[in-house]
């Protein structure tokens, strides 16, 4: 079945870079979308394919992709950037379109 | 802004149904954003259920969830439903419903199954 995997735990020194990833099949043919989801919250659109930040995310928020590979990266890492962070796409492979999450990724900012 | 509001918590025994609610604001219901639902056990990450279309009634079910799950609208109140069908203990967990390619969410429902 489709699926996306995503890095094990990271931690991240205040003001410091990190690069999360996620890969699968799935990625060549549609890029992904990532997400944050702060301890007790609901998850939060933070990245759209081809580098496109929705409305509010700040700037040091960047994305790529390549082949089955899509990379967010977080330029300069502050306190509320810590969660656990979400990598989706779409799967047109069954009867109907569908999304796919990775696992998510636990970025702890030190 | 674009708002989801979603029903409040629930508490169902195995083998009951629950229906939640996702009210839509700050956007017309029926343009082309389709309704996603999906859920998040404790400790656990994100699980896609489906998605609906506001506008056709169109749906579209995880495999997982295929039987069990009806996703509908009530167009006059801008609002989207999710039904869930005999419930067991492993389907407590946190629903959210989320708009398009999911922006923004709504706060989420916790549904829990117990005897």
């Amino acid at each position: 079945s489709s699926q996306l995997t995503q890095d094990p735990p990271v931690s991240v020194a205040l003001g410091q870079t990190v690069t999360l990833t996620c890969q699968g099949a799935i990625l060549r043919y549609f890029s992904a979308n990532w997400y944050l989801q702060r301890p007790g919250q609901a998850p939060v659109h933070v990245m759209s394919p081809k580098n496109n930040r929705p409305s509010g995310i700040p700037d040091r928020f960047s994305g790529s992709d390549s082949g089955t590979t899509a990379t967010l990266t977080i330029t300069g890492a502050r306190a509320d950037d810590e969660g656990d962070y979400y990598c989706n796409s779409r799967d047109s492979s069954g009867r109907h379109p569908r999304w796919v999450f990775g696992g998510g990724t636990k970025v702890t900012v030190l | 802004q674009v708002q989801l509001v979603q029903s409040e918590a629930e508490v169902k025994e195995p083998g009951a149904s629950v229906r939640v609610s996702c009210k839509a604001s700050g956007y017309t219901f029926t343009d082309n954003y389709d309704i996603n639902w999906v859920r998040q056990a404790t400790g656990h990450g994100l699980e896609w259920m489906g998605w609906m279309n506001p506008n056709t009634g169109n749906t579209g079910y995880a495999d997982k969830f295929e039987d069990r799950v009806t996703m509908t609208r009530d167009i006059s109140i801008s609002t989207a439903y999710m039904e869930l069908r005999n419930l067991q203990s492993e389907d407590t967990a946190v629903y959210y419903c989320a708009r398009g390619r999911f922006d923004p969410w709504g706060q989420g429902t916790l549904v829990t199954v117990s005897s």
